[in-house]
């Protein structure tokens, strides 16, 4: 079964404490993404990464990292945490290569609830 | 102005109904067009992807695409209290850069 895994689901914490969220996926898909989801607001890319070692940034990127190290992972870092950063995160991977990537369906985790206080 | 405007409803159908979602757009470079299901505490599922204009029909779904208005719609028939979610348009240009809209709330009442 095609998975995306998140980890924490739901993570409190205080502003300034470095934290992850782990994602990682079964498919072999060479493209994932990190989204956040704000009401009224929607989803906004915060960063994508093409392959291993390609990352770029996305509509949101300020106060995030990323790496992709190997092609299952996808870890987003948040090195000093805002309440700003306070969101619903979900982390995305599809298929496909450079010519048509959205041929593939896209397949999302569950979300990650993060709120720093 | 955002780039995708979606009504963020809620909207409120009998079984049965045919529903109508839409998007508008400004970036006119836009050509990939997705819509995507989400239900309460899970990511959201891609339910039709469209490439530039047309239709494209899977089952009880049709994707609509008018590019000279800059207008998107997925119309819904025979629709079930199973499909109460919230539906979010998405777009991109020939970038990797996806751009959402902010949903719309569905609830079909049996």
């Amino acid at each position: 079964e095609a998975q995306v895994t998140q980890n924490p689901r739901y993570l409190i914490t205080v502003t300034g404490k470095k934290l992850t969220v782990t994602c990682s996926q079964n498919m072999n898909h060479e493209y994932m993404s990190w989204y956040r989801q704000d009401p009224g607001l929607g989803l906004r890319q915060i960063y994508y990464s093409m392959n291993v070692e390609v990352t770029d940034k996305g509509d949101v990127p300020e106060g995030y990292k990323v790496s992709r190290k190997e092609k299952r992972n996808f870890p987003l870092i948040l090195e000093s945490p805002s309440p700003n950063q306070t969101s619903l995160y979900f982390c995305a991977a599809n298929g496909g290569g450079l010519l048509m990537p959205m041929d593939q369906p896209q397949h999302f985790g569950d979300g990650t609830r993060l709120s720093i206080l | 102005q955002k780039e995708v405007e979606q009504d963020p409803g809620p909207l409120s159908v009998p079984e049965g109904a045919i529903v109508s979602l839409n998007c508008t757009y400004s970036n006119s470079a836009f050509q990939y067009f997705m819509w995507y299901r989400q239900y309460s505490r899970k990511g959201p599922e891609l339910l039709m992807y469209t490439y530039s204009s047309g239709n494209k029909e899977d089952g009880r779904f049709t994707a609509q695409v008018d590019k000279s208005s800059k207008y998107i719609s997925l119309f819904i028939r025979d629709s079930q209290p199973s499909d109460s979610a919230t539906y979010l348009c998405a777009m991109r240009d020939s970038s990797y850069k996806l751009i959402f809209g902010s949903g719309t709330r569905l609830l079909v009442r049996p």
